[in-house]
Order: structure tokens, then sequence, then C-alpha cells
């Protein structure tokens, strides 16, 4: 079945600058990968998606880089700020519905 | 307004006590799921129903139960088998098919003393 790793599990930057989040996954017929935020004590919440179709999706600060040969996709914040801070999750789908999570990583955006 | 919802939002048991946890979506999703969440763990899936009057199995079935009798409802029985059930318990639906996004609930932190 389908593996994802996730690294690094925290991160800590600095106000303004860039964040990068790397997956890999073992299922090379997975062909979605989201990218989940989650704050304390509440639900993940989708923040950026990209399928085996597109090598590069971007919103505002926020973007995801897919490489299919490789089996590792990448999740980019610029310009960091505070409230960025929070546990990052990416996810492959398995089986076409199913999805396995990486093990997060805990984002820390110093002012 | 739109989503799902999970009830209560802290549950507190004693051991041997079978506790039942509440999910209802009404975003008209066929498939829902429960994922228990530990720290350092991420999400590892419990049960998945893709449509009602059916669920298989997860990673992590064992000590748990779950019943699809409406649509709009999963809920989640931890009973008094699971051995270590102390936990953060989300729920989730989506459209069925090939990469639907995954909507989830505020979850519920289940401690068992």
């Amino acid at each position: 079945g389908e593996n994802v790793e996730q690294h690094p599990s925290t991160l800590s930057v600095q106000e303004g600058d860039s964040a990068v989040i790397k997956c890999t996954y073992s299922d090379s017929a997975s062909n979605y990968f989201p990218w989940y935020k989650q704050e304390l004590g509440k639900g993940p919440q989708l923040i950026i998606d990209i399928r085996s179709n597109v090598g590069e999706k971007k919103d505002q600060r926020i973007a995801v880089t897919l490489n299919k040969t490789a089996k590792h996709f990448s999740l980019h914040i610029t310009e960091t700020q505070p409230e960025d801070s929070a546990v990052y999750f990416c996810a492959a789908i398995e089986q076409g519905f199913s999805f396995i999570f990486g093990k997060g990583t805990r984002l820390l955006v110093k002012p | 307004d739109g989503g799902i919802t999970q009830s209560p939002k802290y549950l507190f048991r004693k051991e041997g006590q079978n506790v039942t946890l509440s999910c209802e979506q009404n975003l008209n999703h066929d498939a829902m799921y429960w994922y228990r969440q530990d720290p350092g763990q991420g999400l590892r899936l419990i049960y998945y129903s893709q449509i009602v009057n059916d669920f298989q199995k997860g990673d992590i079935a064992e000590g748990y139960s779950v019943s699809r009798e409406k649509k709009e409802s999963f809920p989640l029985t931890v009973t008094s088998a699971q051995k270590n059930p102390t936990a953060f318990y989300l729920c989730a639906s989506s459209q069925t098919g090939d990469g639907y996004e995954q909507y989830f609930g505020p979850g519920t932190r289940l401690t068992v003393t």
C-alpha cells in the first residue's frame, strides 16, 4: 500500500522568510496530493492540492510542486506570517479515495 | 451553513465503558471517514464508508465499531476492547470518485481514565 514520508517534523522560520515542507510517496498510481493546515484543537483544513497531471500550482503565498518521477511533492510558503504557525499535513490518495497522511510538520513563524 | 459537526468537543469516560462519538454532515457527501490523531503520529484511518449501510475497516479498526444508517451520520463507538482509547478523533467526508477533497470536522478529544 501507499506510504507517505514527511520532512521536517518541526520547522522554525523568521517572519517574512520562506518555508518548505517535503513529502515522498511510494505508490506511483497515486494521482492526488492535498495539503492540510491544522490549528491547535481544530480539524485540518485544505490549503492547496495538486493532481498528477500538473507539476506546480500556486495560490497567493502558497505553492505546491510535484515530481512524479521522483515521487515527491513539496509545499512552499513565501513571506511567512505568524498566523501561518500550525501543523501541516501532506497526503496521497490510495485506491481512488482513501488518503494516506504524512505525520505532519509543526511550523513556527517567529515575529 | 454547510459542514461537518462532531459532538461533544471533549469527552471523558472511565476505563471499561463503551462511548459513542457523533459525526453529522450536511454536505450531501456519500463518503465518510473516521481518523484517530495522536501526537507525532499524523492521522490514522479507523473506518470509512462510501455509501449508506456499507463500511470498511481502515488501518486501526480493532476496538472500534461504526454504523452508517443515514447518509448524513457516521457514529463511531470506542469499545472497552480498545487498549489505548485516549486520543483526538476526527471525522471527515468527501464526494466519492477519484481525488476529491476531504472535509474535516472540529474533532472530539476523548480521555479515558
